[in-house]
């Protein structure tokens, strides 16, 4: 358990409207990541940070912004949600000297677009 | 442009048998492997992983084979547990990249 909670678990909401989504680590790592879940497509990188406010894009941020203000707090946020971002949301963290890149996962947020 | 490549979307075996779970990769700047576990309603929990230098890794029940003239590795469960049915994710990175490309998921089915 790497001490990580995202919130809220469960999210209806319908086309055009904003959503964030927060992820919250209790143990101070650098590193921290989301993603989302699809049937067919596995895991895929939406945005990643390496420290307070230095964040950077994944291989699908198109439509997703991110912010870290705080090192425990990564928040994603779907400026104007489509149908397409129906996803399940995951966040990561790395613990830093890691020596296979091992990235650790919260429990998941699905997120259900109308 | 999927660089990690989960050809079998399931797999059922019997209790006790092996499980052999296979992973492709196009990508040969990879030097870095890992295979995650999930259970429903979870996140994918770390299983085991292996670095290009070495060709073979293990922890228990679960090895890891990496082919890399064959760009394939595979997982292998032996003995096999029902508790061992869940989706299994094949990783891959660049050193340590933060940029990590998964496959689609192999869902294992252990029958008692």
């Amino acid at each position: 358990d790497a001490g990580i909670t995202q919130s809220p678990r469960h999210k209806v909401t319908e086309t055009g409207t904003p959503v964030t989504l927060r992820c919250h680590q209790t143990e101070n790592h650098r590193y921290m990541y989301w993603y989302r879940q699809d049937p067919g497509h596995g895991l895929r990188l939406i945005h990643y940070s390496y420290g307070v406010k230095d964040t950077d894009k994944g291989e699908v941020s198109d439509g997703y912004s991110v912010s870290r203000s705080k090192t425990e707090d990564f928040l994603l946020t779907l400026e104007s949600a489509t149908s397409s971002q129906t996803s399940v949301y995951f966040c990561a963290i790395r613990i830093s000297g890691g020596i296979y890149n091992e990235q650790f996962f919260g429990p998941g947020t699905r997120l259900t677009v109308l | 442009d999927q660089q990690v490549k989960q050809n079998s979307p399931s797999l059922s075996v019997q209790e006790g048998r092996i499980s052999i779970l296979n992973c492709d990769y196009t990508n040969s700047m990879f030097d870095y492997f890992l295979w995650y576990k999930k259970y429903p309603a979870e996140g994918p929990t770390f299983l085991i992983s292996i670095s290009s230098i070495k060709d073979k890794n293990e922890d228990g029940r679960f090895t890891v084979f990496l082919n890399k003239s064959a760009k394939h590795l595979s997982l292998h469960i032996v003995p096999s547990q029902p508790g061992d049915s869940a989706v299994y994710f094949c990783a891959a990175s660049v050193g340590n990249n933060n940029d990590m490309r998964f496959g689609a998921g192999t869902r294992l089915t252990v029958k008692p």
